[in-house]
């Protein structure tokens, strides 16, 4: 069955104190996974999408990296600021596929306290 | 770029009745739109995929002559919750796939708020 799993559910960091987030994925090869970071109230924010193993991107404190079997988002000296929900996606099989529909994981709830 | 836009970005309607959201692709063409339904502390739960100019896929469980989709442009899709109950508050998020582009990211909205009473 494909899925993605995230862990962990919660995280509560100090600020400066880096981390990752863990996002693994069983899927019939992988055509893309993506990050998003979602505010309460608000729809998400795309961050970075990674094709192949071995990819990485970065955009300011954060770093995405990406395996076969999972993919990290690494937080460097992380802000306040920097406190939301983080979702990893990957992309639907073909036979699925509706346009590009996304399987989500539950979600990584980062909350930084300065 | 890639912006997305929902109307309204809440409501509250009375039990019974119909409510239309509305998501516009701003600064680009969007042949595919998704709509999804996020309660509390969940993860997002896609309802459908709207295709330009042709029906609505909805996924299993989602009751199609409730929540009505329309995608009648590049850059307009809407979704009307009708006779809508109690149930069916939620938060109501869309998203819209850049048709020119090669890969896949989905560009999201803000959301729209639904109260039933």
């Amino acid at each position: 069955e494909d899925q993605v799993t995230q862990s962990p559910e919660a995280l509560r960091l100090q600020e400066g104190e880096s981390s990752s987030l863990n996002c693994s994925y069983t899927v019939s090869g992988l055509r893309g996974l993506f990050w998003y970071r979602q505010d309460p109230g608000k729809g998400p924010e795309f961050l970075f999408t990674l094709y192949s193993a071995g990819e990485e991107k970065e955009k300011e404190r954060l770093k995405a990296t990406l395996t076969k079997k999972e993919s990290f988002l690494h937080i460097t000296a992380p802000k306040p600021e920097d406190s939301a929900t983080y979702l990893c996606a990957v992309r639907a099989p073909m036979i699925y596929n509706q346009g590009g529909k996304l399987i989500f994981g539950q979600g990584t709830e980062l909350s930084v306290k300065p | 770029g890639a912006v997305v836009s929902q109307h309204p970005s809440w409501v509250i309607c009375k039990s019974g009745t119909s409510v239309k959201i509305e998501c516009r692709s701003l600064d680009f063409q969007a042949t595919t739109m998704f709509w999804y339904r996020q309660f509390p502390k969940q993860s997002l739960m896609l309802m459908a995929t709207s295709n330009e100019g042709s029906k609505a896929t909805y996924e299993q469980g989602v009751e199609k002559d409730k929540f009505l989709i329309n995608h009648a442009s590049l850059t307009l899709s809407t979704l009307t919750v009708t006779s809508a109950h109690p149930e069916d508050s939620s938060f109501y998020i869309c998203s819209a796939r850049e048709t020119s582009g090669s890969s896949y990211e989905q560009y999201f909205g803000p959301g729209t708020r639904l109260t039933v009473t």
